[in-house]
């Protein structure tokens, strides 16, 4: 099945600065790559994601890049505020797998003030 | 429209007892899924559905049953709690591929 690394696990920056979080995936057949943030005690929202046909993806200060040729994809935060402090995850889904989401282990992003 | 719905938020069992959680979605999604978070461990998917009637096993499925007679709920029955099942439990349900979560049950079993 399905294997999906995340780093780092940690991450601190100033706010301002710029974020980024790396996933690996393992299955050649994953075709689908969404990110959620989780606040804590809330629940994951997704925040963007990607497909296997597309390189790159913006949304503000938001953007996700995928290697397929390398298994591995990207979330990218700049001009980071205090408010993107959360734990953020990665995932991917497999084709024909009924949509099974498997996840990465999380970051927790802290933005210093 | 409530999207995802979560009963009970917190419980606490004490070991041997059974309980169900009720995940209910009002998004006529035929996809449903119940995880389970635990510190450092990311979210693992226990059991899923793909439709009304059907079920399958997940990453962590032991102790564990699920049904779905309903296209809506989507249920996670525990029949004999261990401390091991503390955590926090995800339901999730989804068209084609986005997953949208409810808000938890945090179980605590002692």
């Amino acid at each position: 099945g399905e294997n999906v690394e995340q780093h780092p696990s940690t991450l601190s920056v100033q706010e301002g600065d710029s974020a980024v979080i790396k996933c690996t995936y393992s299955d050649s057949a994953s075709n689908y790559f969404p990110w959620y943030k989780q606040e804590l005690g809330k629940r994951p929202q997704l925040i963007i994601d990607i497909r296997s046909n597309v390189g790159e993806k913006k949304d503000q200060r938001i953007a996700v890049t995928l290697n397929k040729t390398a298994k591995h994809f990207s979330l990218h935060i700049t001009e980071t505020q205090p408010e993107d402090s959360a734990v953020y995850f990665c995932a991917a889904i497999s084709e024909g797998s009924a949509r099974q989401l498997t996840f990465g282990s999380g970051t927790q992003l802290t933005v210093l003030p | 429209n409530a999207g995802v719905t979560q009963t009970p938020k917190f419980r606490v069992l004490k070991t041997g007892q059974s309980m169900t959680l009720l995940c209910a979605q009002d998004m006529n999604h035929e996809y449903m899924y119940w995880y389970r978070q635990d510190p450092g461990m990311g979210l693992r998917l226990i059991h899923y559905s793909v439709g009304e009637g059907t079920t399958a096993k997940g990453e962590v499925p032991d102790g564990y049953n699920v049904s779905r007679l309903k296209k809506q709920n989507f249920l996670l029955g525990l029949e004999s709690a261990a401390p091991s099942q503390t955590s926090v439990y995800f339901c999730a349900s989804s068209d084609l591929n986005e997953q949208f979560f409810g808000p938890g049950t945090r179980l605590t079993v002692l």
